[in-house]
């Protein structure tokens, strides 16, 4: 099965921009999705498809992807965005729910 | 209001058998793939099974294939996971979720949009 990598544990300065990466284990044609999770809730959408932000999403946060690599950045972040971050990568040409990455952590300064 | 409304769950024994259910309200349910993920205790998120709209289209991971059986009923807009043969490993938080869709370049490209509340299985003698 494929391998997702993030970074355990990000920080970042109240209003400042944070960038999380998901890396996957060779290139490949792929989409990728973020998911929010806050301490003893359900995870939340974020970006999916073609980098689309669900209509309650603050437009803070935004998606890209590179290569077998894709990112997550939150561009002036809140309070509220300390959470857990989880990718999950997706073959758009197969029927097949993809994998997720571990957790990424973001503490909020 | 789209809701997923989950129930079942609880503690059961090494071995045995446990159903989840899945109440959709406030869309089409049978426009929608759902799914079912878990999360054991103090670890990440794993897919554990996924179904079309129809039903017909249907995915288990290795490490619940041949235990676990996802079913939807589009009339009843339910969505269901029995899980038989359980063991310590499946100690999870499980939820359901709808997969939200957009359509571009001839694909389509999917989503958890909306997430039952989560339900507690304990498996354990």
């Amino acid at each position: 099965s494929s391998e997702l990598t993030q970074d355990p544990a990000v920080s970042v300065a109240l209003g400042q921009t944070v960038r999380i990466t998901c890396q996957g284990d060779s290139p490949r044609n792929f989409y990728a999705s973020w998911y929010q999770q806050k301490p003893g809730q359900a995870p939340v959408l974020l970006i999916y498809g073609k980098n689309t932000r669900p209509s309650w999403i603050p437009d803070r946060f935004s998606g890209s992807s590179s290569g077998n690599t894709a990112s997550l950045t939150i561009t002036g972040a809140q309070a509220e965005d300390e959470a857990d971050y989880y990718c999950n990568f997706r073959d758009p040409s197969g029927d097949h729910p993809g994998v997720f990455a571990t957790v990424t952590k973001v503490t909020v300064l | 209001q789209v809701l997923l409304v989950q129930s079942g769950g609880g503690l059961v024994k090494p071995g045995g058998s446990l159903r989840l259910s899945c109440s959709a309200s406030g869309f089409t349910f049978s426009d929608y793939y759902m799914s079912w993920i878990r999360q054991a205790p103090g670890k990440g998120l794993e897919w554990v099974s996924y179904i079309s709209s129809d039903g017909t289209s249907l995915y288990y991971p290795d490490s619940v294939k041949g235990r676990f059986t996802i079913s939807r009923d589009n009339a009843k807009n339910s969505l269901y996971l029995q899980m038989t043969s359980l063991r310590a490993e499946d100690t999870a938080i499980y939820y359901c979720a709808r997969e939200g869709y957009e359509f571009g370049d001839g694909y389509y490209y999917y989503g958890m949009d909306v997430w039952g509340q989560g339900t507690t299985v304990t498996v354990s003698s």
